[in-house]
């Protein structure tokens, strides 16, 4: 059974870069889309980009020039990274597995706080 | 693009229904029949209820069902039980491989 596990700081400097780890076990991360999804505590949910096992990329316009997601396949992990941090990046990061167009696996989350 | 709409709450007594909606455009959920809801309930990582606007993924009650007319797509609850009080997302494929979530339902039952 799939499972995904988010990973990294739980504390950014505001002006700094974010930077998490979804670690994939159970499966390859060869066989499908991996997205970024993020909730600013107490808020709804946003998706931030998906990236394939080739390294092919897609972002949330509203995201993309401060955004990079990366995939390592010798690890089974991708990863994201969120330039120039503000508090309104404050979240709980979850890292998503696709099916067709949906999110049928997610991790359990991590939360990230910007502040200095 | 923008968040689609759903109402912020929704409630229901044990065993009735409730329906909720989730209102885009015809560059979203008008065009595409990739609509999903996911439940979520506090401290947990949401849970995917529908996808493809209709189905229903393996180990998912079929008191669930979804449905989609023009630019607003639907998710009932039939037979609402407690353990179906939780925060409810719809999202929407949105071409260009990109997504949009709804800005979210908490479903109570009363």
């Amino acid at each position: 059974q799939v499972q995904l596990q988010e990973s990294g700081p739980g504390l950014v400097k505001p002006s700094e870069t974010l930077s998490l780890t979804c670690t994939v076990s159970g499966d390859s991360i060869s066989s499908y889309y991996w997205s970024w999804i993020r909730q600013p505590p107490g808020k709804g949910l946003e998706w931030i980009g998906e990236i394939y096992y080739n390294g092919a990329t897609k972002y949330n316009p509203s995201l993309k020039s401060r955004v990079t997601i990366s995939v390592d396949t010798s690890k089974n992990q991708f990863s994201l990274k969120v330039s120039s941090v503000t508090p309104a990046d404050t979240a709980l990061y979850y890292c998503a597995r696709h099916s067709g167009r949906s999110f049928p696996v997610w991790g359990q989350g991590t939360l990230v706080t910007v502040s200095s | 693009q923008s968040a689609l709409t759903q109402p912020p709450s929704a409630s229901g007594s044990p065993g009735q229904s409730v329906t909720i909606s989730c209102t885009g455009t015809s560059s979203d959920i008008g065009d595409y029949n990739y609509v999903s809801w996911y439940q979520q309930h506090p401290g947990k990582a949401p849970k995917l209820m529908i996808y493809d606007v209709t189905k229903r993924p393996s180990g998912v009650p079929d008191r669930f069902s979804g449905s989609k007319s023009a630019n607003t797509a639907s998710l009932t609850v039939s037979g609402l039980q407690a353990e179906d009080e939780a925060d409810y997302y719809c999202t929407s494929f949105v071409g260009d491989n990109n997504y949009v979530f709804g800005t979210g339902t908490r479903v109570t039952v009363l």
